[in-house]
């Protein structure tokens, strides 16, 4: 089986300061990790996708995160944060099974971006 | 352009009552999933489908919840005779074929927000 961690459920910064949402995972097998953003009362939305390769995954919005297994890490950072970022962020793994790619979600971690 | 669309947005039902909610995924996407987003925790997995067949109903709490995707393409899950606990957000996301091959990314919609009195 294939979990992720999310480590602090709540998050802030300053804007213009460095964002980092830490997310910790363990899977049998090499899993897929993603990062998505959810805004009060929306759906979620992707920000961004580690398969193989390169270990530093470039997503939208001027945000990236970094692969390293032996850490079992997948963090999320961005170097300047405005308001816009303030959401709840989710790290999810997935490996190929019976439900085919279902993502298995961390707790989330609530950011706030002061002024 | 058309995304993921579930509806209704906001659900109030009585404790004991029926409800149906909507999914209807982008066209011409296979695979569509349904999560229980339960305030303030991340989304849980329920049941999985690849075209019309149910390939995965294991996250579904009880045999009170149904789901179907009958012509492969809209989906709806059932919740009978609903109970307090199932109040919680519930989200529909569907994604291109994933047969094991490269894992497509899933489309969320807005979630349908249920309260049960």
């Amino acid at each position: 089986a294939q979990s992720v961690t999310q480590l602090g459920s709540h998050v802030s910064v300053s804007e213009g300061a460095l964002i980092l949402l830490r997310c910790n995972y363990s899977s049998s097998v090499p899993p897929y990790l993603f990062w998505y953003v959810q805004y009060p009362n929306q759906g979620l939305q992707l920000l961004l996708k580690y398969t193989t390769g390169a270990t530093l995954v470039k997503g939208i919005n001027g945000f990236e995160a970094e692969f390293k297994k032996s850490e079992t890490s997948f963090h999320l950072t961005k170097p300047s944060a405005h308001m816009s970022d303030a959401a709840e962020y989710f790290c999810a793994v997935s490996v190929f099974s019976n439900s085919g790619y279902a993502l298995n979600f961390g707790k989330g971690t609530s950011l706030l971006v002061t002024p | 352009g058309a995304g993921v669309s579930q509806s209704p947005r906001y659900k109030v039902a009585k404790r004991g009552q029926d409800v149906a909610l909507r999914c209807d995924p982008i066209s011409g996407h296979v695979s569509l999933f349904w999560y229980q987003q339960a305030l303030g925790q991340g989304p849980e997995f329920l049941t999985y489908f690849q075209n019309e067949a149910q390939l995965d109903k294991s996250g579904l709490p009880s045999d009170r919840f149904f789901a179907e995707r009958p012509e492969g393409s809209v989906s709806t899950l059932k919740i009978q005779r609903t109970q307090q606990e199932d109040s919680a957000v519930y989200l529909c996301a569907s994604s291109l074929e994933s047969t094991g091959g490269d894992n497509q990314p899933q489309h969320f919609g807005d979630g349908t927000r249920l309260s049960i009195l």
